[in-house]
């Protein structure tokens, strides 16, 4: 297993309320993700890091910031949670970015249910 | 925009029969990767292939690059019930600021 935890795994929370997710991982990678996956869509991606303090918005970032302060944690904020928010969050590292060693290895996933 | 085309969506199958499924765009990638994803966990990397018209075989699955890397697909000989789960391609590229794209996944179901 690649060293990725996500915490929490499962959470419910209410509209209007600030949500922090969090992935850490033991790697050392240079790259980490986040995405987003639902039904009909696949895995989206929200934000990415490609280094401390280094993010950029990805395909669906609206609603969502990111902070990197350490190599090893990448955390997702939901400033104000709304319902079109509930899914499935994968956290994802990577060694590299571009070229043929652009693998990703993926977390175990957070379930987020906003009511 | 969808980059990644995937097909089948669903495919149920039983025990013993091969089948593929593919990948699919009008973009170039710099390499392709196969992942399979269960219920409840995040995906696993199977495969990356780099250069067109490359072919990998893991075990009972073939995994091919087409020559212009715009595609891809993925054999399963003799498919089990352990193969069941969503398949995931997802393409990377040089320059490209997200770095991956996926594709909507095909569903596999092979029933014993």
């Amino acid at each position: 297993d690649a060293g990725i935890t996500q915490s929490p795994r499962h959470k419910v929370t209410e509209t209007g309320t600030p949500v922090t997710l969090r992935c850490h991982q033991t790697e050392n990678h240079r790259y980490m993700y986040w995405y987003r996956q639902d039904p009909g869509h696949g895995l989206r991606l929200i934000h990415y890091s490609y280094g401390v303090k280094d993010t950029d918005k990805g395909e669906v970032s609206d609603g969502y910031s990111v902070s990197r302060s350490k190599t090893e944690d990448f955390l997702l904020t939901l400033e104000s949670a709304t319902s079109s928010q509930t899914s499935v969050y994968f956290c994802a590292i990577s060694p590299s970015s571009g070229g043929v060693r652009n693998e990703q290895f993926f977390g175990p996933g957070t379930r987020l249910t906003v009511l | 925009t969808q980059l990644l085309e995937q097909s089948p969506q669903f495919l149920s199958i039983q025990e013993g029969e091969n089948l593929t499924v593919y990948c699919n765009s009008s973009s170039v990638f710099s390499s392709l990767q196969w992942y399979r994803q269960e219920p409840g966990e995040g995906p696993v990397l199977l495969v990356t292939v780099v250069t067109g018209g490359e072919v990998k075989k893991l075990k009972r699955l073939t995994f091919q690059f087409g020559d212009a890397r715009k595609d891809s697909s993925l054999h399963i000989t003799a498919a089990q019930p352990g193969d069941t789960g969503l398949y995931l391609c997802a393409g990377a590229k040089r320059n490209y600021g997200q770095n991956f794209v996926f594709g909507p996944g095909t569903r596999l179901s092979v029933l014993p």
